[in-house]
């Protein structure tokens, strides 16, 4: 069973459309998060939901909302898609423990717009 | 401003040579340094992680040093071989705000 699961892997869109990508992880975490991740592999947060309350919100255009609708899941809606959103975007979701913090991060979404 | 900054972008190394990737922070709030490994067309994945109690942790041929006063950390790959050809990410994080810093990345080719 897939750890942290999104939706879809491959999005190809035009300009000035609006889409959603959906994740799910069922690892019974209480927090999760949203990643962008650029044409040289810079990864930046984006947002992060601990037990559906919106606790990280970088700077980020407000054409981009996340939704957290139960604990289980967070989805990335992105309105009025521009060229500059082309990246992959990954879900991921930890839990604290002892030790530390270990974040599982889902297969990934490359976000492609024409 | 980035939090924390990983050396090399790129790094060859031939097999059985050791693979030395190095990062540094400044915030000395973080505690709690894991390294992640990303293959293509994956996600990031846990391979090792540290806390700033310890100068080293070696899990099968990757080790972690931890210089606490110099504010660096690096992972060294004992052994290197072709499948630990990835893309290797040093992170920093506050265990109890659960927000990772992640470095710029070490693309890593390991050569038959």
């Amino acid at each position: 069973d897939t750890a942290v699961s999104q939706t879809p892997k491959y999005l190809v869109t035009q300009m000035g459309n609006d889409k959603s990508i959906k994740c799910e992880q069922n690892l019974g975490h209480d927090t999760m998060y949203w990643y962008k991740q650029d044409s040289k592999k810079f990864l930046k947060i984006m947002f992060s939901y601990n037990n559906k309350e919106l606790i990280i919100n970088e700077t980020v255009p407000n054409r981009f909302s996340p939704k957290s609708p139960d604990k289980a899941h967070l989805n990335l809606h992105i309105n009025s898609l521009e060229l500059g959103d082309s990246a992959v975007y990954f879900c991921a979701s930890s839990q604290r423990h002892s030790g530390g913090t270990e974040a599982f991060f889902g297969q990934g979404t490359r976000l492609t717009v024409v | 401003q980035q939090q924390v900054k990983q050396s090399p972008q790129s790094l060859i190394v031939q097999k059985g040579g050791i693979s030395i990737i190095n990062c540094a922070y400044e915030n000395t709030a973080f505690d709690y340094f894991p390294w992640y490994q990303q293959f293509p067309g994956k996600g990031p994945a846990l391979l090792i992680a540290i806390r700033p109690d310890v100068s080293e942790k070696k899990e099968g041929r990757f080790t972690i040093s931890f210089n606490k006063s110099a504010k660096q950390f690096s992972l060294h790959i004992m052994d290197s071989q072709p499948g630990d050809s990835a893309t290797y990410f040093c992170a920093a994080s506050i265990v109890n705000f659960n927000k990772f810093y992640f470095g710029s990345g070490t693309k890593l080719n390991v050569k038959p």
